[in-house]
């Protein structure tokens, strides 16, 4: 039972963008960093963003993220075949002194 | 170049008690802020959050498990033991241990994963 909502899934064509909302509440996404994680079909999770938009180092500037109260986003622009994946966030949970992640997102490259 | 392996029983039965161990390398838990975490995933479902001990030997733990869970850590020997109790079907799953660094709150390295099977 995530304490995190996001979309089950998005589509787009190859070139296009697609955005992926993760939204929480004020224990939560509203005063912690959020994180983002791609996991690839029968693979782990794969770090890509965290302190909300920060990307380390071999992540595309294809991917970008962003946070606004209680909701950070996800934005692919670009989309390529590769990145079909599930996507996850993951922050802080200041009332319950634990971690939390989202409920996940499928991307779709139409 | 940080890396974490998990190992332990792929089947344990109902009732059972699951101990898994994450070994690692490229970085100690006795450095200050460092942290190991346990994740884990059903199959088809979603990421979640089980525990995570720091370098200091706080834990954290999900609420909705805290009374089966125990982290511990073996500095020395570059390990990190998840022990859950009762064992149920729903607790099937990859388990994953992941590296927490000292500046923030995610995981930047993950291990492969385990799968682990309740059945009798």
């Amino acid at each position: 039972q995530s304490v995190l909502t996001q979309p089950p899934s998005v589509s787009a064509a190859p070139g296009q963008k697609v955005t992926i909302s993760c939204s929480g509440s004020s224990s939560n996404i509203g005063n912690n960093y959020v994180s983002w994680y791609q996991q690839l079909p029968g693979t782990a999770p794969k770090f890509l963003i965290y302190e909300n938009y920060k990307r380390p180092s071999g992540i595309p500037d294809r991917f970008s993220g962003s946070k606004s109260g209680t909701s950070a986003t996800l934005s692919i622009t670009g989309l390529q075949t590769g990145d079909e994946a599930d996507y996850y966030c993951g922050t802080w949970d200041s009332s319950l002194s634990a971690g939390v992640f989202g409920t996940g997102t499928k991307v779709t490259v139409l | 170049q940080i890396t974490l392996k998990e190992s332990g029983p792929t089947l344990v039965k109902p009732t059972q008690t699951l101990t898994l161990t994450c070994t690692f390398s490229g970085f100690s838990l006795s450095t200050s802020g460092e942290g190991v975490g346990w994740i884990r995933q059903p199959p088809g479902k979603a990421l979640e959050w089980l525990a995570l001990i720091y370098w200091d030997n706080n834990e954290r733990y999900s609420p909705s498990l805290k009374s089966r869970l125990t982290i511990t850590k073996d500095t020395s020997q570059n390990q990190v033991v998840l022990t859950m109790t009762n064992m149920d079907p729903v607790d099937t799953a990859t388990y994953f241990c992941a590296h927490r660094p000292g500046s923030g709150w995610y995981f930047d390295y993950w291990g492969q994963g385990t799968l682990v099977t309740v059945s009798s």
